[in-house]
């Protein structure tokens, strides 16, 4: 059982479109860590978001934690070329430093 | 400022082989974290360290062990290496605490042949 339900697991869209990405649970998190790995590279920490409802912008990334701090979402405005990657979402659950990751979404963005 | 490194960046083992693979932090950071990403497995926790001593383990086989040394750095140990153990291995840094962001390195790729 997946503790961390990210939605689509795969998106193939074209440049200047906008994407909404979805991580679920039924789990409480104390924070919520938004992460995009490219291939044969560490995954590289976006935002980290603590508080529900609260939401946080990245240029053209948008980040929400839900009023329950059970499920986050990513939107991307106006998609480009570069934000071509893994994009993994992973919880806290105060577990000794163990952070629970969702599947991933792997998203795919043509020129 | 340099990030977590990580070596050797490939690895390449036969099965019942042990493999140790090396993990330097951010500067600053003390707590050091282990991950295994298996193909269609995801990032899976396998330890945690800090000031030298294990804090937690996920759910591994003991023979996935680890140290930190007084530097902070890290070692993971895999003995009696199984084709399952294929993966990439990354390590992670954080500052110490439960909550704090951990930054990851690109990971070491160990291949079991």
């Amino acid at each position: 059982t997946q503790l961390l339900e990210q939605s689509p697991q795969f998106l193939s869209i074209q440049e200047g479109e906008n994407l909404t990405v979805y991580c679920n649970s039924s789990s409480v998190f104390s924070s919520l860590q938004w992460y995009r790995q490219e291939p044969g590279e560490g995954p590289v920490l976006l935002v980290t978001v603590v508080t529900g409802g609260e939401v946080k912008k990245l240029k053209r990334l948008t980040f929400q934690f839900g009023d329950a701090r059970k499920d986050s979402s990513l939107h991307i405005t106006a998609a480009q070329p570069g934000d071509t990657g893994l994009y993994l979402c992973a919880g806290n659950r105060n577990q000794g430093g163990k952070l629970i990751f969702g599947q991933g979404t792997e998203l795919s963005v043509k020129p | 400022e340099a990030g977590v490194t990580q070596s050797p960046t490939h690895l390449i083992k036969t099965r019942g082989q042990q493999a140790t693979l090396r993990c330097s932090p951010i500067s600053g950071h003390t707590s050091v974290y282990w991950y295994q990403q298996a193909l269609g497995l995801g990032l899976q926790f396998l330890l945690w360290y800090d000031e030298g001593e294990e804090r937690n383990r996920g759910n591994f086989p003991p023979r996935f062990s680890g140290r930190q040394f007084p530097n902070y750095s890290s070692e993971l140990n895999v003995n009696a290496l199984e084709l399952e153990d294929s993966a990439l291995y990354l390590c992670a840094s954080s500052l110490y605490g439960d909550q704090k962001p951990q930054y990851f390195g690109d990971g070491t790729r160990l291949s079991i042949l």
